[in-house]
C-alpha cells in the first residue's frame, strides 16, 4: 500500500495569500494523483487529477503539480470559501489511499 | 446531473452487520465507462478506500478490512451496496458511496454509520 504524507497537516494564512500544500508518496504514482477539497459537513469535490489537471468548474486559483513521488497544490489567492481540508489520493495501483489533509484555516 | 445518495441503518450492534445502499439517479449504473465505489471517513480523521465494483458485478476489496466487506450491484434497481461484517467502534464513520471514472468525481452525501 502507497503511503500519502500531506504537509503541513496546518496552514494558517489570510485572504488573499498563497497557499502551498505539499503531498509526498512512499513509491511513484507517476502522475496518478488527485486533489479533493472537503469543506466541514461536505463530501469531498475533485479539484485536480492527473497531477496538474483542473476538474470542471474549477477556479483557475487552483494549480497542481509534480510527478513521481513529490506533488504541490497551489492556491494562487485564498478565497473566503477556500477555507477547507485538502486530501492528496493516488489511483496508481489498488488499493488508492489518501493523504491525511492538510487544514487551511484563517489566520 | 447525476446524484448518489447513501441509505441504510444509522446504529449498528458490535458484532453484527453493517449494510449500506447508494441508488444513483440522472445516470446508469449499467454504463461501461465507471465503476462505483464505497469509501469511509472516521469522525475528525481522513478517508479510507473500502472497494469497488462494475456493473458486471467485478469487485476489488481493500485487505486492510480483512475480506469482511461484500459489495454487490443491482443493476435493475440502479443501485449498489455494501456489507460489513463483524463491526467494532472502529467501523464508526460517515459512509460515502462515489462514481469512479477516471477519477472519483461524484460523491454521495455521505451517512453516518455509528457502532454501538
Amino acid at each position: 500500500e502507497i503511503l500519502l504524507t500531506q504537509s503541513p497537516a496546518t496552514l494558517s494564512l489570510s485572504p488573499g495569500e498563497r497557499a502551498t500544500l505539499s503531498c509526498r508518496a512512499s513509491q511513484s504514482v507517476y502522475n496518478y494523483l488527485v486533489w479533493y477539497q472537503q469543506r466541514p459537513g461536505q463530501a469531498p469535490r475533485l479539484l485536480i487529477y492527473d497531477a496538474s489537471n483542473r476538474a470542471t468548474g474549477i477556479p483557475a486559483r487552483f494549480s497542481g503539480s509534480g510527478s513521481g513521488t513529490d506533488f504541490t497544490l497551489t492556491i494562487s489567492s485564498l478565497e473566503p470559501e477556500d477555507f477547507a481540508v485538502y486530501y492528496c489520493h493516488h489511483r496508481s495501483n489498488w488499493p488508492p489511499t489518501f493523504g491525511g489533509g492538510t487544514k487551511v484555516e484563517i489566520k | 446531473q447525476l446524484q448518489l445518495q447513501e441509505s441504510g441503518p444509522g446504529l449498528v450492534k458490535p458484532s453484527e452487520t453493517l449494510s449500506l445502499t447508494c441508488t444513483v439517479s440522472g445516470g446508469s449504473i449499467s454504463s461501461s465507462n465507471y465503476y462505483w465505489g464505497w469509501i469511509r471517513q472516521p469522525p475528525g480523521k481522513g478517508l479510507e478506500w473500502i472497494g469497488s465494483i462494475y456493473y458486471s458485478g467485478s469487485t476489488y476489496h481493500n485487505p486492510s478490512l480483512e475480506n469482511r466487506v461484500t459489495i454487490s450491484v443491482d443493476t435493475s434497481k440502479n443501485q449498489f451496496s455494501l456489507k460489513l461484517r463483524s463491526v467494532t467502534a472502529a467501523d464508526t464513520a460517515v459512509y460515502y458511496c462515489g462514481r469512479v471514472g477516471t477519477n472519483l468525481d461524484f460523491w454521495g452525501q455521505g451517512t453516518l454509520v455509528t457502532v454501538s
